[in-house]
Formats: structure tokens, sequence, C-alpha cells
């Protein structure tokens, strides 16, 4: 069964900084990789994806992430953190085999600090 | 405009009176799903289905029973809810097949109280 790893439940980073939110699974084959946003009282968002091709993604709102698969992480970043960006970040991966099962990690609440 | 539709949002009932969330979506998705979002917890698979009558239980089935009758429609019931019921709830679609390495589209969320 897969598993997907969140380091942090909370993190703050001042306005301007650089944010950096962790995620790593643990899969017997490459997995689909997903990050998604949830603001207050609403659903979840794509921010990007990972399938196969390029390990850099570009996601919106200036977001990005690095699937590594020698450390199985898919980490994401932002050079530098607008307070709009205030939410709870989840990472997901989904089987690339038939079941499709979905499995997310448990979010990270992200506060950014004026 | 594409988009997952949950009803009802908000929901305060009590111990064992049945009830169901409604989930429709109308981007011809095959497979769709429930999660429930707790704090410290993430989101949990309740059910998933991967086409019309192909139904399998998630993480934490316990509870909960759904249908899907037709492609769009994807309820969730509670027979008997329970305080430990009490949450966030989201259906999620998205398209289906081997090797799909789409997203899912998300609902709004449906937060449930059951005293």
């Amino acid at each position: 069964a897969q598993s997907v790893t969140q380091l942090g439940s909370h993190v703050s980073v001042s306005e301007g900084a650089l944010v950096l939110l962790r995620c790593n699974y643990s899969s017997s084959v490459p997995p689909y990789l997903f990050w998604y946003v949830q603001y207050p009282n609403q659903g979840l968002q794509l921010l990007l994806k990972y399938t196969t091709g390029a390990t850099l993604v570009k996601g919106i709102n200036g977001f990005e992430a690095e699937f590594k698969k020698s450390e199985t992480s898919f980490h994401l970043t932002k050079p530098s953190a607008h307070m709009s960006d205030a939410a709870e970040y989840f990472c997901a991966v989904r089987d690339s085999g038939g079941y499709q099962k979905v499995t997310f990690g448990i979010g990270t609440k992200l506060q950014v600090i004026p | 405009e594409a988009q997952v539709t949950q009803n009802p949002r908000y929901l305060i009932t009590v111990t064992g009176k049945k009830l169901t969330v409604t989930c429709s979506q109308n981007m011809n998705h095959e497979y769709m799903s429930w999660y429930r979002q707790d704090p410290g917890l993430g989101l949990r698979q309740i059910y998933y289905s991967m086409n019309v009558e192909v139904t399998d239980k998630g993480d934490v089935p316990e509870g909960y029973k759904v249908s899907r009758k037709e492609k769009r429609n994807f309820p969730l019931i509670l027979e008997s809810p329970s305080p430990n019921q009490t949450s966030l709830y989201f259906c999620a679609s998205s398209p289906s097949g081997r090797g799909n390495n789409q997203p899912q589209h998300f609902g709004d969320g449906t937060r449930l109280s059951i005293l």
C-alpha cells in the first residue's frame, strides 16, 4: 500500500520568504504525484502534477515541485511567499496501474506572516 | 462550467436519522470518490467508483454506503449516523482508465454535524 508523508502540519514563513513544503511517498512503482491547495471553506484545487517527463513541474501561482525518484520526494516550493498563499496544501499520489487509488498526505497549513 | 456539485453544504442532524449527501458531476468522468477530512488526518477515502455499477471500499468505509446507478451521480448514504461521523466530506471525480494521470476535481464540501 502506498503512503504519503508531509513533514510539518504547520509551516510559518514571512512574506517574501521561500516556501518549502515537503512530501515523501512510498510506492513500489513511480506513481503520479499531485499537489492541491485548499483555501478556507473551499474544496481542493490542483496546484500542479507530475506524471512523466521533466522532473521539475511548474504550477499555478508561482509554485513548482521537483520529483526526485531516488529520494521518493515531491517537495513544493515558491521563491517568495505572498499573503494570499496562506492555505492548506495536500500532497497526493495516484497509482499508475489499474486501481487508480489516490492517497493523500495529512496536509500542511501554511501561515504567511506580514 | 465543469464542476462537481454536492448537496447539502451544511447539515446538522441527530444520531440514527438516515441521511444522503448527493454528488453530481458534469464532466462525464468515470471515476468518482468520497473523502472525509478531519483535523490532523488529512483526507481519507471512504468509497470510490471506477464506473457505473462498480464501487469499492476505500480506507474508512464503515458506516457508509454508496451507489452508482448513473455516471454523473454518486450519493453517499449514512444509514444510521453516529457522532464519530461528524466531519467535512468531499466528493471528487476524474477520468479513469489504466494509466490515467489526471487530477481529481473536487466539490466544495459538505459539513456534517451529528449530535
